[in-house]
């Protein structure tokens, strides 16, 4: 059965802190892995990555890859409130889109 | 605010009345989705338009109806809901094939719905 796991469910953290948000995915068909920031409406599109090891960066977020060891990381830099959201971890295959269960962070000022 | 406008963004209903959720895309897209989300619980899919054909249908109660009348509009026709339906639904679309072709999905800020 494909799957996607994210790690941690949730995580607290104060402005200017760095987080790592993991997810690892058992998907048959593997085309891409994409992640989302959802806050309370629609999910947000933040990256696609379909190639091992190549970063994907946008601003103070970057992303990450791995295809052998079927993970991937999405980094935040120096935290903002604004940053706190639910972060979805999607994986694309057979037309679908396999969700995570997602990370809530929270960043405190 | 997302490219992807879904109406009404709130609904309640009777487990008694006919409603339609609607969605609209100017992107071009020609593939189109709707998915279910509960609170605390990531999207889960329930059907996929392509090329304005029906291409995916995971299984879904036949109380929920979709249409899509053209490449721009998909609506979701509700009948006969039960409480349990009650949830956040997404539309979104999406370039030719989706993530199966590397293709990221735009959603929509959802309709929430009540089954009262």
């Amino acid at each position: 059965e494909d799957k996607v796991v994210q790690s941690p469910l949730s995580l607290v953290v104060h402005e200017g802190d760095t987080v790592t948000l993991n997810c690892s995915y058992e998907v048959t068909n593997f085309r891409s892995l994409l992640w989302y920031k959802q806050e309370k409406k629609a999910p947000t599109f933040l990256f696609m990555l379909t190639s091992s090891g190549i970063e994907k960066k946008s601003g103070r977020l970057s992303s990450i890859l791995d295809k052998k060891e079927l993970f991937s990381i999405l980094n935040i830099t120096a935290t903002q409130t604004g940053d706190s959201a639910v972060y979805l971890c999607a994986v694309g295959s057979q037309g679908n889109l396999i969700f995570g269960k997602g990370t809530k962070l929270s960043v405190k000022p | 605010d997302t490219e992807v406008t879904q109406t009404p963004k709130h609904l309640v209903m009777g487990m008694t009345n006919k409603k339609s959720l609607k969605c609209e895309q100017h992107m071009g897209h020609r593939a189109m989705y709707w998915y279910k989300q509960k609170a605390k619980k990531p999207p889960e899919l329930m059907f996929v338009y392509s090329y304005e054909k029906l291409s995916i249908n995971e299984s879904v109660p036949s109380r929920f109806s979709p249409e899509c009348p053209n490449s721009s509009l998909l609506n979701l026709h509700l009948h006969a809901l039960q409480p349990e339906d009650s949830a956040l639904y997404l539309c979104a679309s999406s370039q030719d094939g989706g993530p199966q072709r590397n293709s990221p999905l735009h959603f929509g800020n959802g309709t929430r719905l009540t089954v009262t």
